[in-house]
């Protein structure tokens, strides 16, 4: 059964102190790691695609980088507007389907 | 691209009353899934189709839960006789299906509230 973890559940950043979160998986065979960012009370918004150990990905403050047994979000110099929670999803060889951590909850302070 | 759409966003209703929601997905997309999300824990799958074709199911839909995509276009997922246990977010996702880009955008959600 494929399971992914996140840690930590919550994480409190002042503005411009830069952090990194968590995501252990275990899967099958590696389809796909995904990183969506939520919004309170509203549908995940797609981050990033890893396919691959050693791949990275970038956009604005964020940084995802992938290895054979998890990965990490960074976020450099966050801004206020980063605040949500983080979900990490993988997704099998052969299926379609997702299966999501329990995401981190980030509030970045001014 | 106007992106996912659901409808309605809330739903309240009481308990043993069915309901129905409805989405929308990305126009080219031909997979579209169902998720719940119940608070501090991440989407689990309910379902996905491919155009038309329902292709898989996860143990979590009982059989008050049915979903249809007729045409291959929208999908409706009905709850019939709902319980208490049944108030979650319910979120529907789009793919393209592509082999090596699979990858899922979701719409804003459905808030059910069972009384």
């Amino acid at each position: 059964e494929d399971q992914v973890t996140q840690s930590p559940e919550a994480l409190r950043l002042q503005e411009g102190e830069s952090s990194s979160l968590n995501c252990s998986y275990t899967v099958s065979g590696l389809r796909g790691l995904f990183w969506y960012r939520q919004d309170p009370g509203k549908g995940p918004e797609f981050l990033f695609t890893l396919y691959s150990a050693g791949e990275e990905k970038e956009k604005e403050r964020l940084k995802a980088t992938l290895t054979k047994k998890e990965s990490f979000l960074h976020i450099t110099a966050p801004k206020p507007e980063d605040s949500a929670t983080y979900l990490c999803a993988v997704q099998a060889t052969g299926y379609s389907t997702l299966t999501f951590g329990k995401g981190t909850m980030l509030l970045v302070s001014p | 691209d106007t992106g996912v759409s659901q409808n309605p966003r809330h739903k309240i209703t009481k308990r043993g009353q069915n309901v129905t929601f409805r989405c929308d997905p990305i126009s080219e997309h031909n997979r579209l899934y169902w998720y719940r999300q119940t608070l501090g824990q991440g989407p689990e799958f309910l379902t996905y189709f491919q155009n038309e074709a329902q292709l898989e199911k996860s143990r979590l839909l009982s059989d008050r839960f049915s979903a249809e995509r007729p045409k291959g276009s929208f999908s409706t997922l009905e709850i019939q006789r709902t319980e208490q246990g049944d108030s979650a977010m319910y979120l529907c996702a789009s793919s393209s299906g592509l082999r090596n880009g699979d990858t899922q955008y979701f719409g804003p959600g459905t808030r059910l509230t069972v009384l």
